[in-house]
């Protein structure tokens, strides 16, 4: 286990739907990450936070919204999304969103969009 | 140009040969050129690490090598075994800020018994 957990670990959902997911790392980082991961295709940034202010938003469609109440908690929420929307979502957290880190990454949630 | 290129897109080894992986970059101002191992149903996790002042680094079984010039770099897993089977990608960052971290879209690695 890397110390950041997602879940649910498998989500299928409407496009007319909306749900949320979640991300907790029990590591002290004040750094917290969305990633996208489709088939074949390089990992994408999504956001970033750094102590719990969004730094980081890679023109990420409206239908996807972040949030971070703490430096220990993620969310990304999910609405009218689409069928290429699937994906696996990987958070990561890291002690600093700009210092010489690593980023430990949690182990994601399948995305299904039907 | 931020791209990173990574190949091949598969890769098939016998147990106890050598995997190759290999990747270039355009971007002369990166500084920070990290591979990560993801096996499935797992996030990817940081194998190794290198800076381009020095060519290469070994750590067990794993090689990075670096070239500069070309602006080329290969991950080299020595004595390949079953384990080893999983999704690999090179990246490349200014500074290892997670932030900032481009990623190669990824080698899927099967080690054949």
């Amino acid at each position: 286990e890397t110390g950041v957990t997602q879940t649910p670990r498998h989500l299928v959902m409407g496009m007319t739907n909306k749900k949320s997911l979640k991300c907790e790392q029990h590591l002290g980082h004040n750094a917290m990450y969305w990633y996208k991961q489709s088939a074949k295709k390089p990992l994408e940034l999504m956001f970033v936070y750094s102590l719990e202010e969004r730094v980081e938003n890679n023109s990420v469609p409206s239908r996807f919204s972040p949030e971070c109440p703490n430096s220990s908690h993620l969310f990304l929420h999910l609405h009218t999304l689409q069928p290429e929307d699937s994906a696996l979502y990987l958070c990561a957290s890291s002690q600093d969103s700009r210092g010489n880190t690593e980023a430990f990454f949690g182990q994601g949630t399948r995305l299904t969009v039907v | 140009q931020q791209q990173v290129k990574q190949s091949p897109q598969s890769l098939i080894v016998q147990k106890g040969g050598i995997s190759i992986i290999n990747c270039a970059y355009e971007n002369t101002a990166f500084d920070y050129f990290p591979w990560y191992q993801q096996f499935p149903g797992k996030g990817p996790a940081l194998l190794i690490a290198i800076r381009p002042d020095v060519s290469e680094k070994k750590e067990g079984r794993f090689t990075i090598s670096f070239n500069k010039s070309a602006k080329q770099f290969s991950l080299h897993i020595m004595d390949s075994q079953p384990g080893d089977s999983a999704t690999y990608f090179c990246a490349a960052s200014r500074g290892s800020s997670a932030s900032k971290i481009i990623f190669g879209s990824g080698t899927r690695l099967s080690i054949r018994p």
